[in-house]
């Protein structure tokens, strides 16, 4: 079946400027989650979803930041105002709670920079 | 403070060798570790989960063993193929449902 899909894979803006990422979870999974990598680096957790409502919002590092995912499903993350250190590959990832495993099915990314 | 620490950072074997990666957790209070695959410019791929109650997860040439007590993990690659190289990224959980913590992933690169 289709895995997590991540639109647009690649994104360039210049600074300043608002962009949004679209995730679309692995289908039936409840719960839908941002990181964030940067080159070398571990993926960092942004936020989680657990249906439509955020369970924990505790990575998003100002308010510059916001998630949505308004039917359960599909989330988009949007970022305001740009800055060069935004510059990442932001991972999504979905998975199923309550089976005999939870494990976090990944996308492929979207590759974020800013100029 | 939840920390995820993996070494070394990068690796390079010649094929058909043996090999141990490692990761080591701050607080040793997990729900699950899980370790995951990550090829250059895509994403991650789970290739094990071990539970807190597990001691061990096999799958073909790979084998995770955890020892909440001591907070470590060891990932063991069995006869090592230039097909094997890529980033192994270890993680954490602290909670059903719950955020990943990651390491910062040791690079391998298994020369033919």
């Amino acid at each position: 079946g289709a895995g997590v899909s991540q639109t647009p894979s690649n994104k360039v803006t210049e600074k300043g400027k608002y962009v949004e990422l679209r995730c679309d979870p692995i289908s039936g999974h409840t719960a839908l989650y941002w990181y964030r990598q940067s080159l070398g680096q571990g993926p960092e957790f942004l936020i989680y979803f657990q249906g439509t409502g955020a369970a924990d919002d505790s990575g998003l590092p100002n308010d510059r930041f916001f998630a949505v995912r308004p039917e359960g499903s599909v989330s988009t993350l949007k970022i305001q105002r740009t800055e060069r250190g935004d510059s990442a590959v932001y991972l999504c990832a979905s998975s199923l709670i309550g089976g005999t495993t939870d494990t976090q099915y990944f996308g492929p990314g979207t590759r974020l920079t800013v100029l | 403070k939840q920390e995820v620490t993996q070494i070394p950072a990068a690796l390079s074997v010649p094929e058909g060798e043996n090999l141990v990666l490692n990761c080591s957790f701050t607080d040793s209070a997990i729900y699950n570790l899980q370790w995951f695959r990550q090829d250059p410019g895509k994403g991650l791929t789970s290739l094990l989960l071990i539970q807190s109650s597990q001691r061990e997860q096999t799958s073909g040439r790979l084998n995770a063993s955890l020892d909440k007590s001591s907070g470590r993990s060891t990932l063991y690659i069995a006869a090592s193929q230039p097909g094997d190289s890529a980033t192994y990224l270890c993680a954490v959980r602290y909670n059903q449902g719950g955020k990943l913590i990651f390491g910062q992933g040791t690079e391998l690169s298994v020369k033919p």
